[in-house]
């Protein structure tokens, strides 16, 4: 079974721009989560997603956002960005929103922002 | 308020010993508890979880942990460690209650720097 995959890998954009990572979990599995990881910060969540409906958020400005697909496929913008936003985004995947599943992370997406 | 702490930013360990990373944590109610794994450049990797029962838990690599409610600790052991289990490792927890709009996320700790040296 192929793991969760993001898109793309990695990113540089500029201060002020605004960026969509995409995310694909793994077949079957119907939550998506996605996570900030900086080397200050450590691994910060940012929300949560469950057939198209987001259950929960993380503490973020309102300048990050996210989507949720009939696929399970799901997306997160970051509008008008700032240096601070530089970081390795994390998607993870689960079977379902029970809090006992595991959830399995892709590779990441390294965003630069200059 | 959740919290996972790991007290120890760097673990040394020579090739063959035992190795113990720690792991403390805080969360009302029952805990749900995981370990992961990162290598350089990549994303997590599931080990092990306790949700209920048996104290001890085995994941794969070899890796195990115990759980002791009483010090609110959940410690990954491995017995004889390998020089290809460096890596960094991330305790995590979750409030072990029936998702109900309530806070289902992760709460990871900072991360121990497992170097297992030949």
């Amino acid at each position: 079974k192929a793991g969760v995959t993001q898109t793309p890998r990695y990113l540089i954009k500029t201060r002020g721009q605004q960026v969509t990572l995409s995310c694909s979990p793994i077949s079957g599995h119907r939550s998506v989560s996605w996570y900030q990881q900086t080397p200050g910060q450590g691994l910060q969540f940012l929300f949560e997603y469950f057939s198209e409906t987001q259950r929960n958020k993380g503490n973020f400005p309102g300048r990050f956002s996210g989507r949720q697909f009939s696929n399970s496929r799901s997306e997160m913008n970051v509008s008008t960005l700032e240096l601070g936003d530089s970081a390795l985004y994390l998607c993870a995947s689960s079977f379902a929103a029970d809090l006992s599943y595991e959830q399995y992370f892709g590779p990441g997406t390294r965003l630069t922002v200059t | 308020a959740q919290s996972v702490a790991q007290p120890e930013d760097q673990v040394n360990v020579a090739e063959g010993n035992p190795l113990t990373v720690k792991c403390t944590y805080s969360v009302s109610g029952n805990p749900y508890l995981f370990w992961y794994v990162q290598y350089p450049n990549r994303g997590l990797q599931f080990l092990l979880k306790y949700i209920t029962g048996d104290n001890l838990v085995k994941g794969s690599y070899g890796f195990e942990a115990e759980f002791n409610k009483s010090q609110t600790s959940f410690h990954l052991k491995k017995p004889s460690a390998l020089v290809s289990d460096s890596a960094l490792y991330f305790c995590a927890v979750r409030r072990g209650l029936n998702y109900g709009g309530s806070q289902g996320n992760l709460i990871f700790g900072k991360g121990t720097k497992l170097s297992v040296k030949p």
